[in-house]
């Protein structure tokens, strides 16, 4: 049972090089969720997905762009990194229901962008 | 549009000590209130959430949280920490009827042997 899935789990990169962060969940869920973590911010939305083929921003979305691939899938695009994204980045998944589920997070990926 | 206060950025108490963590939020409509925990270098996993029904709602590991409409808060309490307590804890809220979840900028506990 794996749950909701993040690769890589550590990544550098130098400003204005892309990468994509990939998200899998495993519980059929229908809402998916990106959030970045810093030092005295808490968790900050960056996009979300309610459901297969929708995607809506959320509170920090410049500089990111999001896919809903399918069901299962929700990948985190940037596509010319900058040093203010170096972040811990957490994908997070929830079930049915109106709001009442709660989000099942991934392990993270901690990206430095030098 | 809703938001979190999370009133103490650190909580230090020493073990076998009771503590509160507080959380206060704002919401133009009716929400779901969850508390989640975070250990060092791992996801976070919820501790526990209110949904409707009883205002005291009981977690994991000891843990419950009081629902206060009238104050909007949702405080964490344990009766009595232990050393594995020791992480950061988050205080999330979601509108009802939205996808939406906002999150508190954190509590870190710090249980002193």
């Amino acid at each position: 049972n794996a749950g909701v899935t993040q690769t890589p789990k550590f990544q550098v990169l130098k400003t204005g090089q892309s990468m994509t962060l990939q998200c899998a969940q495993d519980m059929n869920h229908n809402s998916m969720y990106w959030y970045r973590q810093d030092p005295g911010m808490g968790l900050r939305l960056i996009y979300y997905s309610a459901s297969e083929g929708t995607t809506d921003k959320g509170e920090v979305p410049n500089g990111y762009n999001v896919s809903r691939l399918n069901k299962r899938e929700f990948s985190l695009r940037l596509e010319s990194a900058a040093p203010s994204q170096t972040s811990v980045y957490f994908c997070a998944s929830s079930g049915q229901g109106a709001g009442n589920s709660p989000l099942h997070f991934g392990n993270g990926t901690r990206l430095t962008v030098t | 549009a809703q938001s979190v206060t999370q009133l103490d950025s650190q909580v230090p108490v020493f073990e076998e000590a009771p503590v509160e963590l507080r959380c206060n939020y704002s919401s133009s409509v009716s929400v779901y209130l969850f508390w989640y925990v975070q250990y060092p270098n791992q996801g976070l996993q919820l501790l526990l959430k209110y949904l409707s029904g009883s205002t005291l709602v009981k977690g994991i590991n000891g843990f419950e949280a009081e629902f206060n409409k009238s104050q909007t808060s949702f405080h964490l309490r344990k009766p009595s920490v232990h050393i594995s307590d020791t992480a950061e804890y988050f205080c999330a809220v979601r509108p009802g009827g939205y996808q939406k979840v906002t999150f508190g900028i954190g509590t870190k506990l710090q249980v002193i042997p």
